[in-house]
């Protein structure tokens, strides 16, 4: 059974760095790609980016490029999403997710993180 | 960047209706690379439909999917209470980002 697992909720000042994980397991995690999506509180789904853990290429969207890093531990089937210096605004939801087997489709969604970023 | 849209913002239908979900693309969806989840308070999304109209693993046959180009329609043949939910169209076709649209939020009426 495919699963991603992810890290626990998160509380955080703004300027502070954070790191989330989610962890896949029931397939091959090398060959699937492996995405992130935000959901702000009460709002709808954006699509933030991918990354392919078998040589880490990775397509963020505009909106997120330089906001945040995406990366992978291929040796422990786990993917990441971290910032740098986080802000108010990056409260929200976040969920990994990893691609359907035809296609850029998300099949298989973690559970989700949430980040809550407050002074 | 193709840009989704999707109508009604909200449909009010009682169980044992039918359920028309909208998602219009701002640009032809190459390949009918068009994906549909479903999403309920506190909990993450669950695709519902890929490739315009195949459902996924274990998806009741009372929904499809159906469109190509820039038009896209997901059916709820009988809406059962468990399908009051908000539903999300996303594409997938030619570079990212592979967007998704603004949601249509199916309540009790």
């Amino acid at each position: 059974e495919v699963q991603l697992v992810q890290s626990g909720a998160e509380v955080k000042k703004p300027g502070e760095s954070l790191k989330i994980s989610c962890k896949g397991s029931g397939y091959s995690f090398s060959s699937h790609w492996t995405g992130w999506v935000r959901q702000m509180p009460g709002k709808g789904l954006e699509w933030m980016g991918i990354i392919y853990p078998g040589d880490s290429d990775t397509r963020y969207s505009p909106s997120f490029q330089g906001q945040v890093t995406m990366s992978v531990d291929k040796s422990i089937s786990t993917a990441y999403l971290q910032w740098s210096s986080l802000k108010a605004s990056d409260t929200a939801m976040y969920y990994c997710a990893r691609y359907g087997d035809y296609g850029g489709y998300f099949q298989h969604w973690g559970q989700g993180t949430l980040v809550t970023v407050s002074s | 960047e193709i840009v989704l849209t999707q109508s009604p913002g909200t449909l009010s239908l009682s169980p044992g209706e039918r359920a028309t979900l909208s998602c219009r693309a701002s640009q032809s969806v190459s390949s009918s690379y068009l994906a549909w989840y479903q999403q309920k308070p506190g909990q993450a999304p669950r695709l519902l439909i890929y490739g315009a109209s195949s459902r996924a693993t274990g998806i009741p046959d009372r929904f499809s999917g159906s469109g190509s180009g820039t038009d896209f329609t997901l059916t709820i043949s009988r809406l059962e209470p468990e399908d009051f939910a908000v539903y999300y169209c996303q594409h997938y076709a030619t570079s990212a980002p592979f967007t998704f649209g603004p949601g249509t939020k199916v309540d009790i009426k």
